[in-house]
């Protein structure tokens, strides 16, 4: 157990819908890190998140967005929802960015 | 831009013998971080080693270990003894100490442990 906590693990719904998935940090760990797993693109960073505010971002789309809470939970909202968004969403979390990243058990979307 | 190579996309080997996975990257950082995570059928993502790059020292946790060379920027993973659990996608990945600190994947290599 990581200690990372995503939830739900599986969701389906249509093309044009919206989503939102959430994720537990570790205790103690302030940085949250999102990334998507996809057959055709690899595992790819999305958004990183530290204390609340935005630190980085990778290849997110602009129907896409994040938010870290105050408590450090965050979540990652996918909007319009196309056939290519089907992937596996993995949140992560550390304490330090020199420090290992810890992932969930990830949110397998599915689009029909 | 950083990027992270695994030429082997698949493996396989027998029970109880030693692997190498191999994996390459390319930085201009001098200061980072490297990683391999394993992916098993679960789809969990599973931290098995991590190195320095400030450390000449191979990393170790018990039956694996890395092969580390700098210069030559790269980064190997040996599993010795190996198990079916170790039956999994093996991902290697990349972290600097930039603003960012996000993980740079490799395409993985899904290595098969025969009985």
């Amino acid at each position: 157990d990581s200690g990372v906590t995503q939830t739900p693990k599986h969701l389906i719904t249509a093309t044009g819908q919206r989503v939102t998935l959430r994720c537990s940090p570790r205790s103690g760990d302030l940085s949250v890190y999102w990334y998507q797993q996809s057959l055709d693109q690899g595992l790819q960073f999305l958004i990183q998140y530290y204390n609340g505010e935005e630190r980085a971002k990778g290849n997110i789309l602009e129907r896409f967005s994040a938010q870290q809470f105050p408590d450090l939970h965050s979540e990652l909202n996918l909007s319009s929802l196309e056939l290519g968004d089907s992937a596996l969403y993995f949140c992560a979390s550390s304490s330090r960015g020199d420090q290992p990243q810890h992932f969930g058990d990830g949110t397998r979307l599915s689009i029909l | 831009a950083q990027t992270v190579t695994q030429s082997q996309p698949e493996m396989s080997v027998q029970e109880a013998e030693t692997v190498t996975l191999s994996c390459t990257y390319d930085t201009s950082e001098s200061n980072y971080y490297l990683f391999w995570y394993k992916q098993p059928p679960s789809r969990q993502m599973i931290l098995v080693i991590r190195q320095e790059a400030y450390k000449q020292q191979n990393a170790t946790e018990n039956r694996f270990s890395v092969n580390f060379q700098k210069a030559a920027k790269s980064f190997s993973l040996k599993i010795s003894d190996s198990q079916l659990g170790d039956t999994a996608m093996y991902f290697c990945a990349f972290i600097h100490n930039n603003a960012g600190n996000m993980l740079t994947f490799g395409g993985g290599t899904r290595l098969m442990v025969k009985p």
